[in-house]
């Protein structure tokens, strides 16, 4: 079964940090692009950063920028994103999506993660 | 920076045609997509490349573009539709992805 699984979520006080993790299987990993989209409580999407599949070609949405850092062991099958400095409107759910941009074009994500909850609070 | 705007809330009677409407100048450039998300489930791939489905979605959901608006289009409209519906593009560089800010779809 292809899957994406995100753990690494939890509680954390504002300026603190926190490491996401998304475990992938069922499908060839390295073959395919990456993002982290997040959706704040009661809120829409919000996409966060893109990877590419050797992880040299990556963007960030302007709200995160210098802040988040988004990588990917290929080798283990994983993707990550580091969180620093965190804010109060980071609190949201963290899902990292698989795009399958050879199949159904740019930006577009197929297989979704049931995310992990993250609460910056004090 | 670039948006796409949605309604906020459609509503119809099972049966009906439910139309979801998405805006942006960019839409003209860039790909749509459109995505389903039911409370508590991470969202779910409905249309792709404007008007296309993939496997796995019913017939009865359909996309179109024109010039700068793209919709979803649910013919027959099932109770289990009831959900929230997002489009979503990217800016001129393709390198930012946009969400709309989503439409909540209400079977009266």
């Amino acid at each position: 079964e292809v899957q994406l699984v995100e753990s690494g979520g939890g509680l954390v006080q504002p300026g603190g940090s926190l490491r996401l993790s998304c475990a992938a299987s069922g499908f060839t990993f390295s073959s395919y692009e990456l993002n982290w989209v997040r959706q704040a409580p009661g809120k829409g999407l919000e996409w966060v950063s893109y990877i590419g599949r050797d992880g040299t070609t990556i963007y960030y949405a302007d709200s995160v920028k210098g802040r988040f850092t988004i990588s990917r062991d290929n080798a283990k099958i994983s993707l990550f994103l580091q969180m620093n400095s965190l804010r109060a409107e980071d609190t949201a759910v963290y899902y990292c999506a698989r795009e399958d941009s050879r199949r159904y074009g740019p930006n577009a994500f197929d297989i979704w993660g049931q995310g992990t909850r993250v609460t910056v609070s004090s | 920076s670039y948006e796409l705007t949605q309604p906020p809330s459609v509503s119809v009677s099972p049966g009906q045609t439910a139309r979801i409407t998405c805006s942006a100048d960019g839409l003209s450039k860039q790909y749509a997509y459109w995505y389903q998300q039911k409370p508590g489930q991470a969202p779910v791939l409905l249309i792709y490349k404007d008007n296309e489905t993939p496997s796995g979605t019913p017939e009865r959901f359909s996309g179109s573009s024109s010039g700068t608006t793209v919709t979803l289009t649910i013919s027959g409209v099932q109770a289990e539709d009831e959900a929230d519906y997002y489009c979503q593009s990217a800016d001129s560089s393709g390198t930012h992805v946009v969400f709309g800010g989503g439409t909540k779809l209400t079977v009266l």
